[in-house]
């Protein structure tokens, strides 16, 4: 049984400073892995999704990379601002849309 | 993900009470997806189906939940006799004809149930 783990469950950081969310998986067989934002009361908005066959996806601040042997994956967020905080999910792929969710970081950008 | 319409976005029932929670896929999309969001819980997979087809349900409670996509109008999620540990966000997401492998699925904005 797939399960998802995110470390660390909150996090708080100054704004403008680097920082890391980490995601790991126990199945290496996915077909890949989104990592998602929600803001409280809304809904998923994918940020960037892996394929299986790739090492990492960047868009705009955001960098997000896969190691599907050892069922790790990180998502980079540059030059953090205010706007960026939010719960942070990452999701892996089984089969067409049935996702398997970890529980989430909660990101706290400090003005 | 503007596109995944869901309905009511808010909603309140009494214990016992039928809940009908409705999902208007992407246009052009026929793969529906339900997950439910318990409070300080990760989201779940529900069910998988597709226009008038249950793919995959094995995330469905085995009681008082069921689901339709039917050939035309929005799919159903349908929670009946309402309890309180039912009250939760419901999600639903739909993908293309690629089932959502090759690409990103798109979720609603979430249906928030109460049982009071």
């Amino acid at each position: 049984k797939q399960e998802v783990t995110q470390i660390p469950a909150a996090l708080s950081v100054p704004e403008g400073e680097n920082l890391v969310l980490n995601c790991s998986f126990t199945d290496s067989a996915i077909y890949n892995l989104q990592w998602f934002r929600q803001d409280p009361g809304k809904g998923l908005t994918s940020l960037l999704l892996i394929q299986s066959s790739q090492r990492e996806q960047t868009s705009g601040r955001l960098n997000a990379s896969l190691d599907k042997s050892s069922g790790r994956s990180t998502l980079y967020i540059a030059a953090s601002q205010p706007g960026d905080s939010a719960t942070y999910l990452c999701a892996v792929t089984l089969y067409g849309g049935k996702l398997t969710f970890g529980t989430g970081t909660r990101l706290t950008i400090i003005p | 993900n503007a596109g995944v319409m869901q309905n009511p976005r808010h909603l309140v029932r009494r214990r016992g009470q039928e809940a009908r929670l409705r999902c208007s896929p992407m246009k052009g999309h026929s793969h529906v997806y339900w997950y439910r969001q318990l409070p300080e819980e990760g989201l779940k997979f529900m069910v998988y189906l597709q226009k008038e087809n249950i793919i995959d349900e094995s995330g469905m409670p085995k009681e008082r939940f069921s689901a339709e996509f039917p050939k035309e109008g929005p799919s159903i999620l349908r929670i009946q006799q309402v309890v309180r540990g039912d009250s939760a966000a419901y999600f639903c997401a739909s993908s293309g004809d690629d089932g959502g492998s090759g690409n990103t699925i798109y979720f609603g904005e979430g249906s928030w149930l109460t049982v009071v």
